[in-house]
């Protein structure tokens, strides 16, 4: 069965800077890689996903991920973080072979003016 | 194009009592996804549908909880006799076709609070 760890619960960065939230998976057939994000009393959102081609995923409101097979890794990034970006950031895979999708447990990224 | 509803978007019951979600997907939309999310945790997979049909309730309690998506209307997920451990959020998903690789687009949550 496919599942997903986000090593850390919270990530603090300064506006501006760039930021990176983990995410490794596991899977025992081709990952299919998804990264959401979460505001406060709201639904998930999603920011971009990864099936095959280029490692690197471009998303929206600037993200990108870049998938690593050799290190089962798909770490969402951003040049330069915005206070805006503060929100709960979840990764999620799924294997060609399930119908449920595996979510991390949420990273809780904040980003300080 | 209207998201995914979902309503009521905070429902509360007391214990013993019956809950019911409606979610409304994306239009042109035929594939429905149930999660639940407990306080500070990621999103529990519960149930799969699509139209008249259950395709995988693996994640969904053996007791209380069923699920439907008729020809016409919302899905509905249905918990019986809810108890304070049934307090979560739930969130619809739905997507346009079965594959694997789909994006599933969620609703804005049911947030459902027993007392």
């Amino acid at each position: 069965a496919q599942s997903v760890a986000q090593p850390e619960d919270q990530v603090n960065v300064a506006e501006g800077n760039p930021l990176t939230v983990k995410c490794t998976y596991s899977v025992s057939g081709n990952p299919y890689l998804f990264w959401y994000v979460q505001y406060p009393n709201r639904g998930l959102q999603f920011l971009l996903k990864y099936i095959t081609g280029d490692n690197l995923v471009k998303g929206s409101y600037g993200f990108e991920a870049e998938f690593n097979k050799s290190q089962t890794s798909f770490h969402l990034k951003k040049p330069s973080a915005l206070v805006s970006d503060s929100a709960l950031y979840f990764c999620a895979v799924r294997d060609g072979n399930n119908n449920d999708m595996r979510f991390g447990a949420g990273t809780r990224l904040t980003v300080k003016p | 194009n209207a998201g995914v509803m979902q309503n009521p978007r905070h429902l509360v019951r007391r214990r013993g009592q019956e809950a019911r979600l409606r979610c409304s997907p994306m239009k042109g939309h035929s594939h429905v996804y149930w999660y639940r999310q407990l306080p500070e945790e990621g999103l529990k997979f519960m149930v799969y549908l699509q139209k008249e049909n259950i395709i995988d309730e693996s994640g969904m309690p053996k007791e209380r909880f069923s699920a439907e998506f008729p020809k016409e209307g919302p899905s509905i997920l249905r918990i019986q006799q809810v108890v304070r451990g049934d307090s979560a959020a739930y969130f619809c998903a739905s997507s346009p076709l079965t594959s694997a690789a789909d994006t599933q687009y969620f609703g804005p949550g049911t947030r459902l609070t027993v007392l």
